[in-house]
C-alpha cells in the first residue's frame, strides 16, 4: 500500500501556482519524499526530493513540514504542459532492496 | 530524455505467446527495476535487480521472469500471455549521486505490450 495520501484531482489556472499537497504520517526518520509526475501515458518524470529542509530546483518547490508529516510541491508558474498526474513517493524498503509505491495520485489539470 | 532506454516501444501479440521487453539503464546506474502501468491498477511494482543480483519483488506472477546481465542492462520476460497482461511495461534505473539522490528512479518511455 502506498504510504502515502493525496487529493484524487485538483485544476489551476495557467501561469499561477500549483499547490500539491501530501500527507505521509508514517514518513521514518531518515526517509526521503520523491515527487514524480506523468503526462498521459509517457514515463514518471523525476520532479524533486526532500528530507526535511524545503528544497527548490528548476521544475519546482518543495515544502516540508517540521514534524516531516506532509509536504506541498509547488509549481509557481503553472503552464498547460504541467497537466499530469502527480505523485509523491516514500520508499519501501532499506539499502538492499527497495521500490516505489505509486498511489493514485493526484490529477492536476492546468486550466487556460 | 532520462537516459533509460526500453524495447520495442509497441509489442502486438496473441494469447498464449511470450514476449521479452529490454531495458538499458542509464550509464552508471547499477539497480533495474520494472514496473506494470494497467488502465485499471497504476503502477505496479514487479522487480529490482542491482548488479545482476534480485533485490526485491513486488507482485510479479509466476509467468513472468527478468534477469539483468554483467552489462547492466535487463530483460522482463512474460510468457502464456492473457489479455489481462496489456498493459505498459516501464523500466527504470537508480544508483548515481548520494543521500537520496542514490534512490531517485529514472524511468524509460515504456513498451506498450497488447495482448490480442
Amino acid at each position: 500500500d502506498a504510504k502515502t495520501t493525496q487529493p484524487t484531482s485538483m485544476d489551476c489556472a495557467e501561469g499561477r501556482a500549483a499547490n500539491l499537497p501530501c500527507n505521509h504520517s508514517t514518513i521514518s526518520g531518515n526517509e526521503y519524499v520523491y515527487w514524480y509526475r506523468q503526462i498521459h501515458s509517457q514515463g514518471p518524470q523525476y520532479i524533486i526530493h526532500g528530507l526535511k529542509n524545503n528544497e527548490t530546483n528548476e521544475m519546482a518547490s518543495l515544502i516540508i513540514t517540521e514534524d516531516r508529516k506532509s509536504s506541498t510541491l509547488i509549481l509557481p508558474h503553472a503552464t498547460l504542459r504541467d497537466t499530469a498526474v502527480y505523485y509523491c513517493i516514500v520508499r519501501v524498503g532499506d539499502n538492499y532492496g527497495q521500490n516505489f509505491v505509486f498511489g493514485p495520485g493526484t490529477r492536476l489539470s492546468v486550466l487556460p | 530524455d532520462s537516459g533509460v532506454t526500453q524495447t520495442p516501444k509497441h509489442l502486438i501479440t496473441a494469447t498464449g505467446q511470450r514476449v521479452t521487453l529490454r531495458c538499458s539503464p542509464r550509464s552508471g546506474d547499477l539497480s533495474v527495476y520494472w514496473y506494470q502501468q494497467s488502465l485499471d491498477q497504476g503502477l505496479q511494482f514487479l522487480i529490482q535487480y542491482y548488479n545482476g543480483e534480485e533485490r526485491a519483488k513486488g507482485n510479479i506472477l509466476e509467468r513472468f521472469s527478468a534477469q539483468q546481465f554483467p552489462d547492466l542492462h535487463s530483460e522482463l520476460n512474460l510468457s502464456s500471455l492473457e489479455l489481462g497482461d496489456s498493459a505498459l511495461y516501464f523500466c527504470a534505473s537508480s544508483g548515481g549521486g548520494s543521500g537520496g539522490a542514490k534512490n531517485i528512479q529514472y524511468f524509460g518511455a515504456g513498451t506498450r505490450l497488447s495482448v490480442l
